[in-house]
């Protein structure tokens, strides 16, 4: 057990639709990320959150956006789901935001299907 | 930017036997760090080893070390006396020291048989 929580565990929804994921980081961790693993594209990041604040964006769609509140857990919008949003989301957690000697702690996961 | 190669898509090992799955990569950074993760079937990501390009010995953790060789940027993983619980997907990753994400490589499956 990383000490990363992600709910839901599964997500069925219909194209259109918008979700939110959440993940809790692990105790005492103040960065969190946000990745997408596909079949076609692999383990992509998507956006990094450092103790409340937007650090990085990489791949993440103009369709979904994040946030971290004040109690360090982090939510992941998507909105206007396509088939192609069907993925694996993880939310991964460190310590430090940009340190490359810190490993990140990966949640779980939430599998997306889009139908 | 960062990237990771993973020429080997899949592998099968005997039980018993040891594994070595390979990763180059490419940067420009002065430091940087290298991490090894394994996918289950189940799906998580669970951390296995960590090296960081400054370190002077190569990386253990129990069965898993971590072949650094620098020069030729290539972090190889091995696994000493595989177990069936071996059997799961391994990506190689590295994070620069100007980076907040980790950049993967697209993964190697390995199959443990009995």
């Amino acid at each position: 057990d990383s000490g990363v929580t992600q709910t839901p565990k599964h997500l069925i929804t219909a194209t259109g639709q918008r979700v939110t994921l959440r993940c809790s980081p692990r105790s005492g961790d103040l960065s969190v990320y946000w990745y997408q693993q596909s079949l076609d594209q692999g383990l992509q990041f998507l956006i990094q959150y450092y103790n409340g604040e937007e650090r990085a964006k990489g791949n993440i769609l103009e369709r979904f956006s994040a946030q971290q509140f004040p109690d360090l857990h982090s939510e992941l919008n998507l909105s206007s789901l396509e088939l192609g949003d069907s993925a694996l989301y993880f939310c991964a957690s460190s310590p430090q935001s940009r340190d490359s000697t810190y490993e990140q702690y990966f949640g779980p996961g939430t599998r997306l299907t889009v139908t | 930017a960062q990237k990771i190669t993973q020429t080997q898509p899949g592998m099968f090992v005997q039980e018993k036997e040891a594994v070595t799955l390979d990763c180059t990569y490419d940067t420009s950074d002065p430091s940087y760090g290298l991490f090894w993760y394994k996918q289950p079937s189940s799906g998580e990501m669970i951390f296995l080893i960590y090296q960081g390009s400054y370190d002077q010995q190569n990386a253990t953790e129990g069965r898993y070390s971590l072949n650094f060789q620098k020069a030729r940027k290539s972090a190889n993983l091995v696994i000493s006396a595989s177990q069936l619980g071996d059997s799961a997907m391994y990506f190689c990753a590295m994070r620069g020291i100007n980076d907040y994400k980790l950049s993967f490589g697209a993964g190697t499956t390995v199959t443990v048989r009995a």
